[in-house]
């Protein structure tokens, strides 16, 4: 069984511009949630969606955006890119409803390192 | 608002020792969750215990165990017999009502042989 699918794994970004992350979930997973982790702030949660629809939201500005599709995949969009936006954006799929649900163990990729130039 | 607090940044333990790795939390709600997720040096993250607040009994996964004392908002981790697959980075998290994780900032781990 495939496991959580992220893309891409590495990008160089300058200022101002948008970068869209995409990640495929484990087959018959239908929820998905994105953090964010940086060495100083550690895992920050942006966002979780359950069949096409957002459950749940971090504190993030609104250039923070997301989306999940008709087959479980997840895109995250983070428009004008700030130096700050530099992490490693983590994805993770689980079978319940919500990413913090006790019976919902939360299976992660490999996350996507962006740097903001 | 919910809060975890991980107050060990690095920690160390000779192969075959027990170490145990500290997390507090605060929550004012009756009904939560709480996790202990391993990061292995550029590996995925993976779940290593949970524990649900309305259980008195410790959680339990092989070498892994949890000391939950739920009246201090204690939740830490002991490894027992540590081996060197062990090392990475350790998170306690938290979930409430609203289903939403939040995160300590994490324990390193270092396994010396």
């Amino acid at each position: 069984k495939a496991g959580v699918t992220q893309t891409p794994r590495y990008l160089i970004k300058t200022r101002g511009q948008q970068v869209t992350l995409s990640c495929s979930p484990i087959s018959g997973h239908r929820s998905v949630s994105w953090y964010q982790q940086t060495p100083g702030q550690g895992l920050q949660f942006l966002f979780e969606y359950f069949s096409e629809t957002q459950r749940n939201k971090g504190n993030f500005p609104g250039r923070f955006s997301g989306r999940q599709f008709s087959n479980s995949r997840s895109e995250m969009n983070v428009s004008t890119l700030e130096l700050g936006d530099s992490a490693l954006y983590l994805c993770a799929s689980s079978l319940a409803r919500t990413s913090g649900s006790g019976t919902g163990e939360l299976f992660f990729g490999e996350g996507s390192r962006l740097t903001v130039l | 608002a919910q809060t975890v607090t991980q107050s060990q940044p690095e920690m160390s333990v000779q192969e075959a020792e027990t170490v145990t790795l500290s997390c507090t939390y605060d929550t004012s709600e009756s009904d939560y969750y709480l996790f202990w997720y391993k990061q292995p040096p550029s590996r995925q993250m993976i779940l290593v215990i949970r524990q649900e607040a309305y259980k008195q009994q410790n959680a339990t996964e092989n070498r892994f165990s949890v000391n939950f004392q739920k009246a201090a908002k204690s939740f830490s981790l002991k490894i027992s017999d540590s081996q060197l697959g062990d090392a990475a980075m350790y998170f306690c998290a938290s979930a409430g009502n609203n289903r939403k994780l939040i995160w300590g900032l994490g324990t390193s781990l270092a396994v010396n042989p």
